[in-house]
C-alpha cells in the first residue's frame, strides 16, 4: 500500500524558487496531484496529474514526477503562497482508495 | 461554477450516528464521481469514501470500513455520508470534493465532532 512522504515544512525567501518533495517507491508510474490549504480554508487543486495546472492557477506553480519523487516548485515565491502543500494519488494497486501525504508547511521567510 | 455546500456536523456521542450531506450545484452531477476527505484538528488531510457517478460503486478508508457508508441522490444533486458507531478518532472536519482520482473543488467543510 502506498505512503506517500513529505518533509513536514520547507522555507524559502520571497522571489526564490521552493520545491517541496513527495516520495515513494515508483511514485514515477502514478499520476500525482497537489493541493494548497491556507489556514481556515479547504484545500485548493494546485497540479493534477504530476503537471497539469487548473484554470486560475498562476504559471509559477509546476509539478514533475519520475523515479521514487513528485515535485511540486512555485518560482518567484509571494508571501502569499505560504500555505501547507499536500501531494495525493489513487492507489489502484488492489483496493481502490485515496492516499494523501502528510502534507510540508511552506513559510515565506 | 461548481459550489459544494456541507451540512449535518455536531457533535454526536460515541455510539451514536449522524447522516453528512453535501449539495452540488453548477454541474451535472450524475458525470461526475464524488469523495469525502476529513481533517483532523491540526493534522493532515485524510481521504475517506468515494462513490462512482452511477452510484453502483463505492470505496471505502480501512478506518471507516464497515461504519461509514457513502451514497448519493443524483436527481437532488446530493452526496451523502452516513456515521454509524462514531468514534472520538472520527473527530474531524469533513469535506466533501468532485472527483475521485483528483479532488477538485472542495466544500467548505462540516465539523464533526466525537464526545460525550
Amino acid at each position: 500500500s502506498y505512503v506517500l512522504t513529505q518533509p513536514p515544512s520547507v522555507s524559502v525567501a520571497p522571489g526564490k524558487t521552493a520545491r517541496m518533495t513527495c516520495g515513494e517507491n515508483n511514485i514515477g508510474s502514478k499520476g500525482v496531484h497537489w493541493y494548497q490549504q491556507k489556514p481556515g480554508q479547504a484545500p485548493v487543486l494546485v497540479i493534477y496529474y504530476n503537471s497539469d495546472r487548473p484554470s486560475g492557477i498562476p504559471e509559477r506553480f509546476s509539478g514533475s514526477n519520475a523515479g521514487n519523487t513528485a515535485t511540486l516548485t512555485i518560482s518567484r515565491v509571494e508571501a502569499g503562497d505560504e500555505a501547507d502543500y499536500y501531494c495525493q494519488v489513487w492507489d489502484s494497486s488492489s483496493d481502490q482508495r485515496g492516499v494523501f501525504g502528510g502534507g510540508t508547511k511552506l513559510t515565506v521567510l | 461554477e461548481v459550489q459544494l455546500l456541507e451540512s449535518g456536523g455536531g457533535l454526536v456521542q460515541p455510539g451514536g450516528s449522524l447522516r453528512l450531506s453535501c449539495a452540488a450545484s453548477g454541474l451535472t452531477f450524475s458525470n461526475y464521481a464524488m469523495s469525502w476527505v476529513r481533517q483532523a484538528p491540526g493534522k493532515g488531510l485524510e481521504w475517506v469514501s468515494s462513490i462512482s457517478g452511477s452510484g453502483v460503486s463505492t470505496y471505502y478508508a480501512d478506518s471507516v470500513k464497515g461504519r461509514f457508508t457513502i451514497s448519493r441522490d443524483n436527481s437532488k444533486k446530493t452526496l451523502y455520508l452516513q456515521i454509524n458507531s462514531p468514534r472520538a478518532e472520527d473527530t474531524a472536519m469533513y469535506y466533501c470534493a468532485k472527483g475521485s482520482s483528483w479532488f477538485d473543488p472542495w466544500g467548505q467543510g462540516t465539523l464533526v465532532t466525537v464526545s460525550s
